[in-house]
């Protein structure tokens, strides 16, 4: 497709269970990055890849989270030992350039 | 990171003109101004983004004050696809990331 892709849309995870999240970002895109959204916020800043390489993880709340892009494709977002506070909307959204981003649907976590 | 200020919220009939502001007293003269939209179980979508110009496209136009101090996202005429949450942000040249505020919650009316 066209767009950024992010699976699964949904997950429900038990308290202290690791999740992973995939994102697709649109070919091409060198720049790629991971925000956080709790409900009625604006999104927040997790992370940011240049190809393969993070350039800026400022954003992540703690090293339960982890982010990698191997091939500087494809992203991974893990989270470790989910707690409740980590429910939250998790966007993906991909560059080309310093200019506009597309953004993905998100995929929104539950923890239980 | 320079910080902006808008309204919580706004309301239109269809078919009006929409001026949607935003305050941002403390941007350098580096920061572009990016302006996206969130619809319901959407990601932010792209709306505009501008540096001293005024600047229009097919989804709307963006009127920037003369000492970038404020600026104004113009939707010529609203419609009911055009309710969702709008963003001002400023942006860096040198860095990439964008920092979303809370954003103003626009209805549209028919």
């Amino acid at each position: 497709g066209a767009g950024v892709s992010q699976s699964p849309r949904y997950k429900v995870a038990k308290r202290g269970q690791d999740v992973a999240l995939r994102c697709d970002p649109i070919s091409g895109h060198v720049s790629l990055f991971w925000y956080q959204q709790a409900l009625g916020q604006g999104p927040e800043f997790l992370t940011y890849f240049q190809n393969e390489a993070q350039l800026d993880k400022s954003g992540l709340p703690s090293d339960r989270f982890f982010a990698e892009r191997p091939e500087g494709s494809v992203s991974t977002l893990k989270i470790q030992r989910t707690q409740q506070e980590d429910s939250a909307v998790y966007l993906c959204a991909s560059s080309p350039d310093i200019y506009g981003y597309t953004f993905g649907s998100g995929t929104r976590l539950t923890v239980v | 990171d320079a910080k902006t200020t808008q309204p919580n919220s706004m309301e239109s009939n269809e078919e009006e003109p929409v001026h949607l502001p935003c305050n941002h007293s403390t941007i350098s003269g580096t920061d572009y101004i990016h302006w996206y939209r969130q619809l319901p179980s959407q990601g932010p979508e792209y709306v505009i983004h501008g540096l001293t110009s005024n600047v229009n496209n097919r989804m709307a136009s963006l009127a920037i004050a003369e000492d970038r101090k404020s600026s104004t996202l113009i939707l010529h005429r609203a419609t009911l696809r055009d309710a969702a949450v709008y963003y001002c942000i400023l942006r860096d040249h040198n860095t990439d990331k964008l920092i979303f505020g809370t954003g103003t919650r626009l209805q549209v009316f028919p």
